[in-house]
């Protein structure tokens, strides 16, 4: 059971630069979240997805768009990338009527 | 929108000693709050969380208590181990921690020292 799987964990872009974080889990969650971790900035919420077919802005939208593909993923895009979208972005999900977020293992992204 | 405050932000003890850490939130219809433990590189993991119908819940050595009036909850860890060492964070959310969104605190790094 592989839980929440982010891809990729490491990625080095210029500014200006597009690219998009892929995320998939295999728990049947129904909701689906990212988030952003900067130092002394705790984890902020980007967007979320709460059940297939919907998706809402978060704390931080800007700079961002997501796409929930099917129940299983929900990528995050970054269509031009900015030196302060550097962070470590992390994927979670949960079951409706259960609380627990269920984490990836983060990707650090780095915009140059 | 909701806002999570949380004190302190780094927090250091003496192995054996107890710690607490404070989180206040702003809107008043929230109902869920969790803790998250997150050790250095690693994914955050839920540890304990207590809804709005219960004041206080405990696990072991880790306790929540949760008033309601004051908008308030906080951690306690009792005989606290090196183990404990990590960045703790308090969440809160208004749909009892079904479907929307969860807002974190900024979070504490405890470090427990030998």
């Amino acid at each position: 059971n592989a839980g929440v799987t982010q891809t990729p964990k490491f990625q080095v872009l210029k500014t200006g630069q597009s690219m998009t974080l892929q995320c998939a889990q295999d728990m049947n969650h129904n909701s689906m979240y990212w988030y952003r971790q900067d130092p002394g900035m705790g984890l902020r919420l980007i967007y979320y997805s709460a059940s297939e077919g919907t998706t809402d802005k978060g704390e931080v939208p800007n700079g961002y768009n997501v796409s929930r593909l099917n129940k299983r993923e929900f990528s995050l895009r970054l269509e031009s990338a900015a030196p302060s979208q550097t962070s470590v972005y992390f994927c979670a999900s949960r079951l409706a009527g259960a609380g627990e977020l269920f984490f990836g293992e983060g990707s650090r992204l780095t915009v140059l | 929108g909701e806002n999570v405050e949380q004190h302190p932000s780094t927090l250091s003890v003496q192995e054996g000693d107890s710690a607490v850490i404070k989180c206040t939130y702003s809107d008043s219809a929230s109902n869920y709050f969790p803790w998250y433990k997150q050790e250095l590189g690693k994914r955050p993991q839920l540890i304990i969380d207590i809804r709005s119908n219960v004041g206080e819940k405990k696990d072991q050595r880790i306790a929540v208590t949760l008033n309601k009036t004051a908008k308030h909850f906080s951690l306690h860890i009792t005989e606290t181990q090196p183990e404990d060492s990590a960045v703790y964070f308090c969440a809160a959310s208004r749909d009892g921690g079904s479907q929307g969104n969860l807002i974190f605190g900024k979070g504490t790094k405890l470090s427990v020292k030998p």
